[in-house]
């Protein structure tokens, strides 16, 4: 079982309302990642960090924001949340391997699942 | 367009028995294949790992093929019990960037009933 963490588990609020969805690892991984999640679909990187102070835009578009202070620490905020932001949220993280990595493996947080009403 | 589809969509299968579920991928150029399981409301949790020179890689229960050349990997579930009763995702990276991008099938709905 990986440690990282995800607060908090579940999550329904009002429409406008401004929510930070919170990521933390004790591993000491590099990478940290944010994937949104519908029912029965595939998962969506929507962010994605090399280490502190980076972070980039993943594959699909997000209203939602990310900062990365702390290596540990990766969260997500909605400045004002829409009923379209309704989703299961994962925040993942894995190791940047020296020298050329064969593969970097993703451990997955237990998710945040938002409903916004 | 890199693509992972998996088949079927959805399974049910008796507790004991076996089962095969499927995984097909355009993703290029091929980096490694992983099965994840994911329990309802859960986040995924790794089964197994293969890159392009494996072609089969056992984790108790589950056994996961890989043929690179047709680009398809197949895993086997043996005795099936019913704490399998997952979503089973089938995840392909490239290894055309740093970032080691990866590529989520839609998943397999196994449900196991006793």
């Amino acid at each position: 079982e990986a440690d990282i963490y995800q607060t908090p588990r579940y999550l329904v609020i009002g429409t406008g309302k401004k929510i930070t969805l919170e990521c933390s690892q004790t591993m000491g991984h590099d990478k940290m990642y944010w994937y949104q999640q519908d029912p029965g679909m595939e998962l969506h990187l929507i962010h994605y960090s090399y280490g502190v102070n980076s972070t980039e835009k993943g594959d699909l578009s997000s209203e939602s924001t990310v900062s990365r202070i702390r290596t540990e620490h990766f969260p997500l905020t909605l400045e004002s949340a829409r009923p379209s932001h309704t989703s299961q949220y994962l925040c993942a993280s894995s190791v940047v391997a020296s020298g050329g990595a064969t593969y970097n493996e993703q451990f997955f947080g237990p998710g945040t699942r938002l409903t916004v009403l | 367009k890199n693509q992972v589809e998996q088949s079927p969509q959805s399974l049910i299968i008796l507790e004991g028995k076996n089962c095969t579920l499927q995984c097909n991928y355009t993703v290029s150029p091929f980096s490694n294949l992983r099965w994840y399981k994911q329990d309802t409301g859960r986040g995924p949790v790794s089964l197994t790992i293969m890159t392009f020179s494996e072609n089969t890689k056992s984790n108790g229960r589950y056994t996961a093929t890989l043929d690179a050349d047709t680009k398809q990997s197949s895993l086997h579930i043996t005795a099936s019990q019913l704490s399998d009763s997952a979503s089973y995702i089938c995840v392909v990276s490239d290894r055309g960037s740093t970032l080691g991008r990866l590529y989520f099938g839609r998943g397999t709905q196994l449900t196991v009933w006793p």
